[in-house]
């Protein structure tokens, strides 16, 4: 089945840095959507993008999807607190398979 | 109050006993997923159901039986031939099974098995 890669793993920011997370397929995705997982939670729904370069903002989270529908990021702009907690996209083509996730951490 | 639930929340386990994960969704969703998360790796799609009485292999279904009598219950067996049953087992719903139907997940399980 088709594969969806992210990166990086893992990644430590001081509060008020920005933090990027990267997608990326082998194969051309119809849609991506991106989950946040809170520490000992469940992934919750953030958003979808199924447009070729389609750009959404929520805030200071910016999800970009790339020209040729088989990359896409999350960028958080000023980091908080609150951003903790691991990021996953899910790349759909015919069905969905979700990224390893990123997982954020935020030094106040 | 609509969503997923999960049952139990912590499960311990001896080697060689099966066990089954419960879940169950009031959404009215036809289509239900079952995960396993383990540290590093992501959500790995172990079954999926797209409808009543049907149901298919995702990625990682060895060692592992679900049923689907019923729209609103997908359960999980982890049979003994699960070589690595140790790991936090999320289910999930949404209204179809398209790529474009975001999912509700529940809160998970976490089964240990010593």
């Amino acid at each position: 089945g088709q594969q969806v890669m992210q990166i990086p793993q893992y990644q430590h920011v001081q509060e008020g840095e920005d933090f990027t997370t990267y997608c990326n397929s082998s194969t051309t995705l119809s849609n991506i959507q991106w989950y946040k997982q809170r520490p000992g939670g469940h992934p919750v729904f953030l958003i979808q993008l199924v447009k070729s370069g389609e750009v959404k903002k929520q805030k200071r989270l910016t999800f970009q999807f790339g020209e040729a529908k088989k990359n896409s990021s999350l960028h958080i702009t000023a980091t908080q607190t609150t951003d903790v907690g691991t990021y996953f996209c899910a790349g759909g083509n015919n069905d969905m398979r979700f990224g390893a996730g990123t997982r954020l951490t935020v030094k106040p | 109050d609509g969503g997923i639930t999960q049952s139990p929340k912590y499960l311990f386990r001896k080697e060689g006993q099966n066990v089954t994960l419960s879940c169950e969704q009031n959404l009215n969703h036809d289509a239900m997923y079952w995960y396993r998360q383990d540290p590093g790796q992501g959500l790995r799609l172990i079954y999926y159901s797209q409808i009543v009485n049907d149901f298919q292999k995702g990625d990682i279904a060895e060692g592992y039986s679900v049923s689907r009598e019923k729209k609103e219950s997908f359960p999980l067996t982890v049979t003994s031939a699960q070589k690595n049953p140790t790991a936090f087992y999320l289910c999930a719903s949404s209204v179809g099974s398209s790529s474009y139907n975001e999912q509700f997940f529940g809160p998970g399980t976490r089964l240990t098995v010593l």
